[in-house]
């Protein structure tokens, strides 16, 4: 069985405070994703990687960075938190699989994060 | 700008009787397709998927189908079961590599008893 995890299950932090989230994950997989998930929006990416020190922007990588030193662990830095960056932040993997191929992304619980 | 769309926040449906999520999509660039289903404090987990070259998949009681000329897919469940409550995601990639997944709004179903 695939198993995902996050640090946290719950996050409370203040404004401009800077912010680790991690994700391990135990599969051997490749490929690792940050998504966030709002109300009425989905999950939306903000960063992926598909090999150790490699990363690529998601659709809102703003306010946020990344660091994967070592493939099994994908963390999310959120330099200075702002109260929009309230969410519940999700972490999945996948295998990198053959070109044209769609491999299944597995997820990990998340991480509700509040910024007061 | 949603490329993926869940038009309906939610659904109720009895049990024992067909549950029918839709999306819509905009970019003809998609070519696989993807259903996730959520439960409260828990991961999205795996459902069912398509790829574009078919028009029909089925899995138990799930069946997904999509209409490319409408952009256009649907996941079936029937019969609905009260374990089928949660919130369904809908999720397309296309072939631009790290198979990027780009999800709709979610659907929240409930199944009443």
């Amino acid at each position: 069985d695939v198993k995902v995890t996050q640090s946290s299950r719950y996050l409370v932090k203040r404004t401009g405070e800077k912010v680790f989230l991690e994700c391990v994950q135990d599969m051997d997989h490749e490929n690792m994703f940050w998504y966030r998930q709002d109300p009425g929006l989905g999950l939306r990416l903000i960063y992926f990687s598909y090999d150790v020190k490699m990363k690529e922007k998601g659709d809102i990588p703003e306010g946020y960075s990344v660091s994967r030193e070592k493939k099994e662990r994908f963390s999310l830095i959120l330099e200075s938190a702002s109260t929009n960056q309230t969410s519940m932040y999700l972490c999945a993997s996948s295998l990198l699989g053959r070109t044209g191929s769609q491999e299944t992304q597995y997820f990990g619980p998340g991480t509700r994060l509040l910024v007061l | 700008d949603q490329q993926v769309k869940q038009n309906s926040p939610s659904l109720s449906v009895q049990e024992g009787r067909i549950s029918i999520l839709n999306c819509d999509y905009t970019n003809s660039m998609f070519d696989y397709f993807l259903w996730y289903k959520k439960y409260p404090a828990e991961g999205p987990t795996f459902l069912i998927s398509i790829s574009s070259i078919k028009d029909k998949n089925e899995d138990g009681r799930f069946t997904v189908f999509l209409n490319k000329s409408a952009k256009h897919l649907s996941l079936h469940i029937v019969p609905s079961q009260p374990g089928d409550s949660a919130v369904y995601f809908c999720a397309a990639s296309g072939r631009w590599g790290a198979q990027k997944l780009v999800f709709g709004q979610g659907t929240r179903l409930t199944i009443n008893p």
